[in-house]
């Protein structure tokens, strides 16, 4: 059973406009959650996190939105450009008991048209 | 500072070959970890090591094995390679702080199994 889903997997935007990219979990035990970037023929890079007990935070052009109640959670790139352009991973932490793992959603590919 | 090195980048194997790929981190992190990642499949644990000395199951273990070596190193051993072990592996490290879950990943190897 995934726990953490990524349902779009994949996004074309404009250059200049927003990017949304949506993640549902199902875990009510996850209290932390990252975002990572990945280029092709790379390793994922880490973008931003949120920690359970905030609903916003914000990085730059990089805002991620946390609705617990919804289990659910955003990223939002403003204004997006076309380095932007690779595959986005939500991943998720039930940080309880000193447990690091992360469960990563499938990803959604975020192409930046110029 | 390197960050995480996996080596090698590209491997061919044939089936019920063995290998090891081998990954080391110069960050001085205690936890490390091994995933593979298949197209539409997001990023799966294999095992992971939460400090020198301890190693344990992730999502999708079978098949490999692993060791970690000290602090720096942790390998991944394929003892007898199957064609559904073609995937990109790629291996992580982290240091677990407050409020911080962020994990650093390698290039990853690209493992082909025929």
């Amino acid at each position: 059973d995934q726990q953490v889903k990524q349902n779009s997997p994949s996004l074309s935007v404009q250059e200049g406009r927003i990017s949304i990219l949506n993640c549902d979990y199902t875990n009510s035990m996850f209290d932390y959650f990252l975002w990572y970037k990945k280029y092709p023929a790379e390793g994922p890079t880490f973008l931003i996190s949120i920690s359970s007990i905030k609903d916003k935070n914000e990085d730059g052009r990089f805002t991620v939105f946390l609705n617990k109640s919804a289990k659910h959670l955003s990223l939002h790139i403003v204004p997006s450009q076309p380095g932007d352009s690779a595959v986005y991973f939500c991943a998720a932490s039930a940080t309880q008991g000193g447990s690091e793992k992360l469960v990563f959603g499938k990803g959604t590919k975020l192409t930046v048209n110029p | 500072n390197a960050g995480v090195t996996q080596t090698p980048k590209f491997q061919v194997l044939k089936t019920g070959q063995s290998m090891t790929l081998q990954c080391a981190q110069d960050m001085n992190h205690n936890s490390m970890y091994w995933y593979r990642q298949d197209p539409g499949m997001g990023l799966r644990l294999i095992y992971y090591s939460a400090s020198e000395g301890t190693t344990d199951k992730g999502e999708v273990p079978n098949g490999y094995n692993v060791s970690r070596l000290n602090k720096r190193e942790f390998s991944l051993r394929l003892e007898s390679a199957a064609p559904s072990q073609t995937s990109v592996y790629f291996c992580a490290s982290s240091e677990l702080g407050a409020y911080s879950y962020e994990q650093y990943f390698g290039p990853g190897t690209r493992l082909t199994v025929t």
